[in-house]
């Protein structure tokens, strides 16, 4: 039982290209978000999908988009790296959107040049 | 106003002693909230959650809830230099009820 795995741990992107993040959970879990973590920010929710075949914005989802792929798998996706998206990403999964323990995956670090 | 706010710190304790970390929340519809560790480099893991009024218990662990007040506190006794870590606070909110986390509180436990 691996719960959220995460890939890459690690990227370096230069301004302007592309990459998909991907998330999946073994938990049977309804719901899976994804976060960014910068600095003194804390965790800002990107986008979230409540169920499967249903994905919404969160707080912060200019320049990005997803895909919930099927129950296990949810994508996201930066069309045109900008400096500004240098951050940390993290996938969570939890049972239902409401009053559910969230379970999160390692991260992964992105670094746009 | 932020919907969950946390003292960002830091806050250091000498070892053996009671860590108090504080969380307010703005939304009043807010029925669970949500306590989870962070150390440096790691993802956040849940502590503790709790969803009525008053003290919650879990071994070194107290989450207290004031809803009235719309305060959340966690509380850490006999700190230990292995509790130094990160601790956000979070809460549901929001027209879809997702969870919205504070800024995290830096906590160091000096041996």
């Amino acid at each position: 039982n691996a719960g959220v795995t995460q890939t890459p741990k690690f990227q370096v992107l230069k301004t302007g290209q592309s990459m998909t993040l991907q998330c999946a959970q073994d938990m049977n879990h309804n719901s899976m978000y994804w976060y960014r973590q910068d600095p003194g920010m804390g965790l800002r929710l990107i986008y979230y999908s409540a169920s499967e075949g249903t994905t919404d914005k969160g707080e912060v989802p200019n320049g990005y988009n997803v895909s919930r792929l099927n129950k296990r798998e949810f994508s996201l996706r930066l069309e045109s790296a900008a400096p500004s998206q240098t951050s940390v990403y993290f996938c969570a999964s939890s049972g239902n959107m409401y009053q559910e323990t969230q379970y999160f995956g390692p991260g992964t670090r992105l670094l746009v040049l | 106003q932020k919907e969950v706010e946390q003292n960002s710190g830091p806050l250091s304790v000498p070892e053996g002693a009671i860590a108090s970390l504080n969380c307010t929340y703005s939304d009043r519809g807010s029925q669970s909230f949500f306590w989870y560790r962070q150390y440096s480099g790691k993802s956040p893991e849940l502590i503790m959650f709790i969803y009525s009024n008053g003290d919650k218990e879990d071994g070194r662990f107290t989450a207290q809830l004031n809803k009235a007040s719309q305060y959340v506190s966690l509380l850490i006794r006999d700190s230990q230099p292995s509790d130094s870590a990160t601790y956000l606070c979070a809460a549901p909110s929001g027209s879809a009820r997702q969870l919205t986390f504070g800024s995290g509180t830096q906590l160091t436990v000096l041996p």
